[in-house]
């Protein structure tokens, strides 16, 4: 069965401080492994796409990459406006799963 | 500006009620879906529908029911069979292949009064 665990499930950051946000998955064939960002009532906003184990994916102050079996987002020098909670899916045959995210503090 | 739209933003059921969830999308996107979320949890799959005038249900399908009679527009109903509606629901639309991302609208959250 296809799984997603993210992981911290909150990190709490000072403004500038660097870390990464896991996503650990198994997948029988893995399609697509996709990042989101999550605001309070809002929905999901799309960042980026991963198809094949090696390759990276940059933003501004997020680096996206993707190994056989995790996938991490980079926080290169945080604002606390990047605080949000960041979402891993990924598709595997037909179907798509969500991890439950990482709540994501970043303070001033 | 294309986009999908969900309403209203805020919906509360009454016991024994039906309430419908209104998706509408003009990004001419095929797939459409429906979610659910709570807190501490991924979001769970309920209905699909790759094309008009067809759809499949997802995982926690019972208790809900959706049409597709356009391509634009995907309504979810949240039945009095549904015991446990209170959440937060995404909408969300693809276009291309599954290894293509979905795209959400801002959700409807639904709480029973």
């Amino acid at each position: 069965e296809d799984q997603v665990t993210q992981s911290p499930e909150a990190l709490r950051l000072q403004e500038g401080e660097s870390s990464s946000l896991n996503c650990s998955y198994t997948v029988s064939g893995l399609r697509g492994l996709f990042w989101y960002r999550q605001d309070p009532g809002k929905g999901p906003e799309f960042l980026f796409t991963l198809y094949s184990a090696g390759e990276e994916k940059e933003k501004e102050r997020l680096k996206a990459t993707l190994t056989k079996k995790e996938s991490f987002l980079h926080i290169t020098a945080p604002k606390p406006e990047d605080s949000a909670t960041y979402l891993c899916a990924l598709t595997g045959g037909f179907k798509t799963i969500f991890g439950a995210g990482t709540r994501l503090f970043v303070k001033a | 500006d294309g986009g999908i739209t969900q309403s209203p933003k805020y919906l509360f059921r009454k016991e024994g009620q039906n309430v419908t969830l209104s998706c509408e999308q003009n990004l001419n996107h095929d797939a459409m879906y429906w979610y659910r979320q709570d807190p501490g949890q991924g979001l769970r799959l309920i209905y699909y529908s790759q094309i008009v005038n067809d759809f499949q249900k997802g995982d926690i399908a019972e208790g809900y029911s959706v049409s597709r009679e356009k391509k634009e527009s995907f309504p979810l109903t949240v039945t009095s069979a549904q015991k446990n509606p209170t959440a937060f629901y995404l909408c969300a639309s693809r276009v291309g292949g599954v290894d293509q991302p979905q795209h959400f609208g801002d959700g409807t959250r639904l709480s029973i009064l």
